[in-house]
């Protein structure tokens, strides 16, 4: 069993529409949850993070934390083509460290 | 205000040829980690490096592949005798000293091929 599992998709959805990316991950451990979006053939950004488990919303995107059922997402509202990318999920033990990364799930938005 | 840089982007050798990749961090960062990318798979750690001090190879095959950070100049990471399993994407991100919030600043990466 991976540490980190994340569907790879692909996902397609219309413009305007909300998205809804997960990982689970097998470790307890974890206590630092960050989501990064990669753009093809560019390196990934930090888009979101959140220490334990709580929602955390910027903008149109919203990062929720389930330690109790070791569960992450990532909701995208009103999503647009802009946001087409592969996005990861990443978590840690202490700090970047010992991150570890999910596969990605690339998201596809038409307009 | 420059972002994390690697070169080449682009990188091409035959089976058993030397790969040499290079980063610079952002500026006043001072840690530097080097992540690989295989299609379809997440972002291995391979090191994490600061000026002169390897700190974790955990992720790094024990053949083959080294890296460094010097006092003066890029990291390196080097890649001997390559094969073709070696191609892949690899990532270089730096942080600051004191960062705990996961926020890592990566390049655009390198693209090895291994004919």
């Amino acid at each position: 069993q991976k540490e980190v599992e994340q569907d790879p998709g692909p996902l397609s959805v219309p413009e305007g529409a909300i998205v809804s990316l997960n990982c689970t991950y097998s470790n307890s451990a974890f206590q630092y949850f960050m989501w990064y979006r990669q753009y093809s053939r560019k390196g990934p950004e930090l888009l979101m993070y959140t220490y334990s488990s709580g929602n955390k919303e910027d903008g149109r995107f919203t990062a929720q934390v389930d330690k109790s059922s070791k569960y992450i997402s990532l909701f995208i509202r009103d999503s647009q083509p802009s946001d087409s990318a592969t996005y990861l999920c990443a978590m840690s033990f202490q700090g970047i460290n010992d991150m570890r990364f999910g596969a990605g799930t690339r998201l596809t938005v038409k307009p | 205000n420059a972002g994390v840089m690697q070169n080449p982007r682009h990188l091409v050798r035959r089976r058993g040829q030397e790969a040499r990749l290079r980063c610079s961090p952002m500026k006043g960062h001072s840690h530097v980690y080097w992540y690989r990318q295989l299609p379809e798979e997440g972002l291995k750690f391979m090191v994490y490096l600061q000026k002169e001090n390897i700190i974790d190879e955990s992720g790094m095959p024990k053949e083959r592949f080294s890296a460094e950070f010097p006092k003066e100049g890029p990291s390196i990471l080097r890649i001997q005798q390559v094969v073709r399993g070696d191609s892949a994407a690899y990532f270089c991100a730096s942080s600051r000293r004191d960062s705990n919030t996961g926020e890592l600043f990566f390049g655009e990466g390198s693209r090895l091929t291994v004919l």
